[in-house]
Parts: structure tokens; sequence; C-alpha cells
């Protein structure tokens, strides 16, 4: 049982290039959520998806794209990505009726030099 | 979203010792969760709580739904070296829908 996966677990890139991270669970939640992880600022929600095809914003969404046409794949695209946006990212899952009850990937740690 | 205040920010204790932490929210919660994170990896999730006053636990640690429904306290017994981590509390965002606000965490430090 793979649960839910991201890759890459580490990535360096530049300033201005077009990075995406990858999202893949095997439990077919309907819900995916993307979340940053910044010291002092704890985990914060980029964007979320309540069904393929369905996403929309979350706290902290600017410079980043989702998409989700497919239920077990959630990735997210940094399209120009900045210093700023050197973090750990989340991704998280949750199966609808299921409360708010999320289960989160292991993070990707991306630096952007 | 809901703002969430989780205190302390951390602790350092010995190993055997108990442990207590706690969230406030700004607004009133109908589900509180507390997640647990370990160095380099994600989040785990260790309790539910869903009703008022609830009392919940798992293994050593107990969980407790504020009668307020505003706050939530989470207790470690007999701490151990594998406690090391960061402890987040975490609440509904809005009134529907699953999206969670997430406090800023404990970090606990167990000295063997």
């Amino acid at each position: 049982d793979a649960g839910i996966t991201q890759s890459p677990r580490y990535k360096i890139t530049e300033t201005g290039r077009q990075v995406t991270l990858m999202c893949h669970q095997t439990w077919s939640h309907s819900y995916m959520f993307w979340y940053r992880q910044d010291l002092g600022h704890g985990l914060r929600l980029i964007y979320y998806s309540a069904a393929a095809d369905i996403t929309d914003k979350g706290e902290v969404p600017d410079g980043y794209v989702v998409s989700r046409s497919k239920t077990e794949n959630f990735p997210l695209t940094l399209e120009s990505a900045t210093r700023s946006q050197t973090s750990v990212y989340f991704c998280a899952s949750t199966r609808r009726g299921a409360g708010y009850e999320q289960y989160f990937g292991p993070g990707t740690r991306l630096t952007v030099t | 979203g809901q703002q969430l205040n989780q205190s302390p920010q951390s602790m350092f204790i010995q190993e055997g010792e108990d442990v207590s932490m706690n969230c406030t929210s700004s607004s009133i919660f109908n589900t509180w969760l507390w997640y647990k994170q370990d160095p380099g990896e994600g989040p785990v999730l260790l309790i539910a709580l869903y009703k008022a006053g609830e009392l919940t636990s798992n293994g050593r640690l107990t969980a407790q739904f504020g009668i307020t429904r505003k706050d939530s306290f989470l207790n470690i017994s007999a701490s151990i070296p594998s406690d090391v981590g960061i402890y987040f509390c975490a609440g509904p965002w809005e009134t529907s829908g699953s999206r969670l606000t997430f406090g800023e965490g404990t970090q606990l430090t167990v000295n063997p």
C-alpha cells in the first residue's frame, strides 16, 4: 500500500525556471491539497482540489499553478521560481465524508538559488 | 481562515516526564486534529476529536476537545526519545469543505 507519494524529494532550481512537483495517491481520495512549510509559518495551504478537474486557491496561491486531470495525481507547478518559494512542500489527501482527516506525503524540499 | 494559537512553541524535557500542550482558536470548531511530524517527514495524524468534551487516547497520547469548543489539549505520558518531533494542532478552515488550518507547532525535545 503506497499511500501518498511525492517526487522529487529534493530539488534545487534557479530563479526564473519552471519546476513541477508531483503528488500521487493510491487511495482514490477525492480531496487533495498542497501546503508549504516555512519556519515561523507552520503549514500554509497553497491550492486544493475537491475532485478531478476541480481546483481552488488556498491561503498562498500566488506564483503557483495546479491541475488535476486524474483523481490520483495533483501536480504543483512553479511557473517562474523565486527565492521566496524555497520551502518544504507537502501534499495531502482525504476521502469525501472522512471529515477533516488529511494524510500527508513525505514532502519535497525545494531550494531556489 | 481561522487563527490557531499553539503553545508552548518548544519544550525540553527529560525522558519519563509527562508533556502537555494546547491549542486555542478565535472561533468555535467542530473538529480538532493533532499531528506529529518527525524530522524530514510529513505530518502523521495522531488523534481526531469530533465532540466537545471528548477525551481520546492513542497509546501514551491523550487529547481533549475543550468544552468551549475553542481549545484542545494534547498530553503525552512517560515520554520517550522517539516522541521527539513537532506536534501540530489543526481545525477546520471554515464551516464546510475539507480544508484545515494549522497551529505553528510545538517542538518537543526529549533528553535521554
